[in-house]
């Protein structure tokens, strides 16, 4: 069974913070690490698909780092703002498996 | 470029019955899984289809199945429901096996069980 862990459970930021949020997975025979921002009552939505030990992606204020050796990829948002009040999911895959998803990290930004 | 799309919306079964959920891929992609949201939890991985093949299936009794269709719609059945299994299910399609681009996600089916 693998386990994907994302902290915090949820955080509460104002208008123009910077936050970021954690996800750890199992490091051995690493494939592939996803991202995804779930909005409610929308489907969620691809963020990142990163692959590569030191990947850094980037889309506008969000931005992603990954370390496949220790297990862990980070997620930024820089000056949130309220329209990125969503739940952020990171999944994980491993060898020729399927993607198994964290249980997500609500952010809720208040103007 | 139509999206994923999944009906119904909304489902309402009495326990005991069963139910078929219907997904349909964006063009082109022959990949489909199917992942179950309830509160509290993750989404939990249900199935894996590929090109008509179940390629992988997660951790669910036996009342939960699936299959793909030769233009790669895919359908999930669930047999004598239960209570418990009042919950979103998603679909997603993927271009292929590797999934370099991420899952596109349906809208969902809520189905509650009464």
């Amino acid at each position: 069974i693998l386990n994907v862990e994302q902290s915090p459970q949820s955080l509460h930021v104002q208008e123009g913070d910077s936050t970021n949020f954690t996800c750890s997975f199992p490091s051995s025979n690493f494939y592939a690490l996803h991202w995804y921002r779930w909005e409610t009552a929308k489907s969620p939505e691809a963020l990142f698909v990163m692959t590569l030990n030191g990947d850094e992606k980037k889309k506008g204020r969000i931005s992603a780092t990954l370390n496949t050796k220790e297990g862990y990829s980070y997620l930024y948002i820089k000056g949130s703002q309220p329209e990125d009040s969503a739940t952020y999911l990171c999944a994980f895959i491993r060898g020729y498996s399927t993607l198994t998803f964290g249980k997500g990290t609500m952010l809720l930004v208040s103007p | 470029k139509a999206g994923v799309t999944q009906t119904p919306r909304y489902l309402i079964k009495t326990r005991g019955q069963q139910v078929t959920l219907s997904c349909s891929p964006i063009s082109g992609h022959r990949s489909v899984s199917w992942y179950q949201q309830t509160p509290g939890q993750g989404l939990q991985f249900l199935f894996e289809y590929f090109s008509e093949t179940q390629r992988n299936k997660g951790n669910f009794p036996g009342r939960f199945s699936g299959r793909q269709f030769s233009n790669s719609r895919s359908e999930m059945n669930v047999s004598t429901l239960e209570l418990g299994d009042s919950a979103l299910y998603l679909c997603a399609s993927s271009l292929d096996l590797t999934v370099t681009y991420g899952y596109t996600f349906g809208s969902g089916t809520r189905l509650t069980v009464v």
